[in-house]
């Protein structure tokens, strides 16, 4: 299906591992976003690019690297995982119009 | 402090009465507002899409977005067990797309 893909769909880390997580969409959108979900506390911007080669901090950046590879790929990375960041993590692109289009999510746990 | 501000409920309505959930957000230069429903476990869909003072309608929908007051609200009208459902409201701000969102008020619709 066209949209935004998310991969993994669930991963598991112990404290300190690092992994990426990663995100593509095939609508030629210019801005992505990571998202993170806690129970309670609605979607966090994590950071979001407005263009290929730029990023920019959300409200919780703190802990995560992105990278926009390419005009379809946003990826986010976790250095050294914590027990905080076990979270749901959505990825999404926007239209010109902007609509907003989400990723199925992924669960992550940190141990 | 979040930018944007919602009464996380439940909110609970009886079947076929009007729900309303409203939104508060605190930057003057927010552009336009998006109210978004999720399902349990899955991705975010966007309800409704506003920029303009006043209200929008959309079927069964109806968002207002009052900017002298800074608030924004969603009516569901004729409202289904099938709408219960977390409802998020969200804000763009500046010339890059950046979308925040509340964090969500829990609709709970009776039979």
């Amino acid at each position: 299906n066209a949209g935004v893909t998310q991969t993994p769909k669930f991963q598991v880390l112990k404290t300190g591992q690092s992994m990426t997580l990663q995100c593509a969409q095939d609508m030629n959108h210019n801005s992505m976003y990571w998202y993170r979900q806690d129970p309670g506390m609605g979607l966090r911007l994590i950071y979001y690019s407005a263009s290929e080669g730029t990023t920019d901090k959300g409200e919780v950046p703190n802990g995560y690297n992105v990278s926009r590879l390419n005009k379809r790929e946003f990826s986010l990375r976790l250095e050294s995982a914590a027990p905080s960041q076990t979270s749901v993590y959505f990825c999404a692109s926007i239209t010109n119009t902007n609509i907003q289009y989400f990723g199925a999510g992924t669960r992550l746990s940190v141990l | 402090q979040k930018e944007v501000e919602q009464n996380s409920g439940p909110l609970s309505v009886p079947e076929g009465a009007i729900a309303s959930l409203n939104c508060t957000y605190s930057d003057r230069g927010s552009q336009s507002f998006f109210w978004y429903r999720q399902y349990s476990g899955k991705s975010p869909e966007l309800i409704m899409f506003i920029y303009s003072n006043g209200d929008k309608e959309d079927g069964r929908f109806t968002a207002q977005l009052n900017k002298a007051s800074q608030y924004v609200s969603l009516l569901i009208r004729d409202s289904q067990p099938s709408d219960s459902a977390t409802y998020l409201c969200a804000e763009l701000t500046g010339g890059y797309q950046k979308v925040t969102f509340g964090t969500g008020t829990k609709l709970q619709v009776i039979p």
